[in-house]
């Protein structure tokens, strides 16, 4: 099982509609959870941190954490083309090997 | 644009050649990380550096080494790479990193732009 499993998709999201990307983890000590958006031939780019449960928001962006369940999800709200990109989910445990493990990442393309 | 940033964009480097990456950073962190990236795959930690010392080296050959020459600046020396080594290198840094520090250090890195490394 990996560490930090995502749906490679793509997942294909009509304008204006919501995107939905989930993120399974294994390892229950995690503690900060992170979502990077990353542009093809680009480098990530951090667009959420979540540290508890529940939601956050942060304009379009909503992540999702279920520490129970071991998920987290983001959710973009009103997608736009410049929103395709690769968005991977990444987990912290900073009592485990105190690094950051990174999911395959989910392909999304928006398709004005 | 981004604070970290890296030189060169691109290298491009035979199998005998020495070359170096470089990585800069003026965000005041004090950790500092080299990742290696293959296409379509996730980031790969190879290096982080805490306070200027190599905290973890996850297993990297020794045709690749890190210099942290003070807290902004992070280098990676190449010499006698193979074409598999073809990738996009990726410098990042973060505010903190404690080991074994449970909910001291949030891992919020931020990445530069990349280096684009071939190798022929």
């Amino acid at each position: 099982q990996k560490e930090v499993e995502q749906n490679s998709g793509p997942l294909s999201v009509p304008e204006g509609a919501i995107a939905s990307l989930n993120c399974t983890y294994s390892d229950r000590g995690s503690q900060s959870f992170f979502w990077y958006r990353q542009y093809s031939g680009k480098s990530p780019e951090l667009i959420m941190s979540i540290y508890s449960n529940g939601d956050k928001e942060d304009g379009r962006f909503t992540a999702q954490l279920n520490k129970a369940s071991q998920y987290v999800s983001l959710l973009i709200r009103d997608s736009q083309p410049s929103d395709s990109a690769t968005y991977l989910c990444a987990v912290w445990n900073g009592a485990a090997g105190n690094k950051l493990t990174f999911g395959g990442g989910t392909r999304v393309l928006v398709k004005p | 644009d981004t604070e970290v940033t890296q030189t060169p964009k691109h290298l491009v480097m035979g199998m005998t050649n020495k070359k170096s990456l470089k990585c800069e950073q003026h965000m005041g962190h004090r950790a500092m990380y080299w990742y290696k990236q293959k296409a379509k795959k996730p980031p790969e930690l190879m290096f982080v550096y805490s306070y200027e010392k190599l905290s973890i080296n996850e297993s990297v050959p020794s045709r690749f080494s890190p210099e942290c020459p003070n807290s902004s600046l992070l280098n990676l020396h190449l010499h006698a790479l193979q074409p598999e080594d073809s990738a996009l290198y990726l410098c990042a840094s973060s505010q903190e990193w404690y080991p074994g520090l449970a909910g001291m250090n949030t891992g919020e890195l931020f990445f530069g732009e990349g280096s684009r490394l071939t190798v022929l």
